[in-house]
């Protein structure tokens, strides 16, 4: 699976949009982008993913460049409870290794009042 | 999403013991399940691939031996810490594979004393 980068961590006031960034310059044509987050103590959630197009659902909307190197996860209007650390990963999305991700340090996200 | 159930959610044991911790997925087949572990701040590491009907696959330096994972029905898999010692206690995390993502427990606290 590409490696990712991610900053270690942000802050984003209550209401405002959250914009997290990845870089997964060495991303392989058959990989996919998936968003995960875990808040303090509990399992991992999983958000959203993307192979090349942007994505949308309930909770986030996930933006990939053209060139698939980078892309950046949105939360539209951040609440506290978005308060967790979030993880971006490469992997593909079938055969033997799907489903076993390689999480990295990740982003601590700290929404505050 | 799907729901992945884990249990217990802490377990306090004497060193020497063995535990066992559970992992269910509750309205879909898994034939694929995987399980990390979590050290105080640092990310998941995946331990091992458990695969319904088969022997678990087991990431580098993780003891077979040690952590006994079965897998013996579509919706559940269950990873057993024997003669746990204090080095053991973590944070153990449980995922299966679905259609397109991976759902977590909610984690299971390990505390060896």
């Amino acid at each position: 699976d590409a490696k990712t980068t991610q900053p270690t961590s942000m802050d984003c006031a209550e209401g405002r949009a959250a914009n997290l960034p990845c870089n997964h310059s060495t991303i392989s044509g058959n990989e996919y982008v998936y968003w995960y987050r875990q808040i303090h103590s509990q399992g991992p959630q999983y958000i959203i993913h993307g192979l090349k197009n942007n994505e949308t659902n309930e909770m986030a909307s996930l933006i990939i460049t053209e060139d698939r190197k980078s892309s950046t996860l949105i939360l539209p209007h951040a609440t506290l409870r978005d308060t967790a650390v979030y993880y971006c990963i490469v992997t593909g999305a079938g055969g033997t290794s799907y489903g076993k991700l390689t999480f990295g340090q990740g982003t601590i996200l700290t929404v505050h009042p | 999403g799907a729901v992945v159930s884990q249990h217990p959610s802490r377990v306090i044991c004497k060193s020497g013991t063995s535990v066992k911790i559970e992992c269910r997925s509750l309205d879909f087949q898994a034939t694929t399940m995987f399980w990390y572990r979590q050290f105080p701040k640092q990310s998941l590491m995946l331990m091992a691939t458990s695969n319904e009907g088969s022997k678990a696959t087991y990431e580098q330096g993780v003891e077979k031996d040690k952590f006994l994972i079965n897998h013996a029905s579509l919706t559940l898999s269950t990873l057993t810490v024997t003669s746990a010692h204090p080095e053991d206690s973590s944070f153990y995390i449980c995922s299966a594979r679905g259609l397109t993502e991976a759902f977590f427990g909610q984690g299971t606290r390990l505390t060896v004393v």
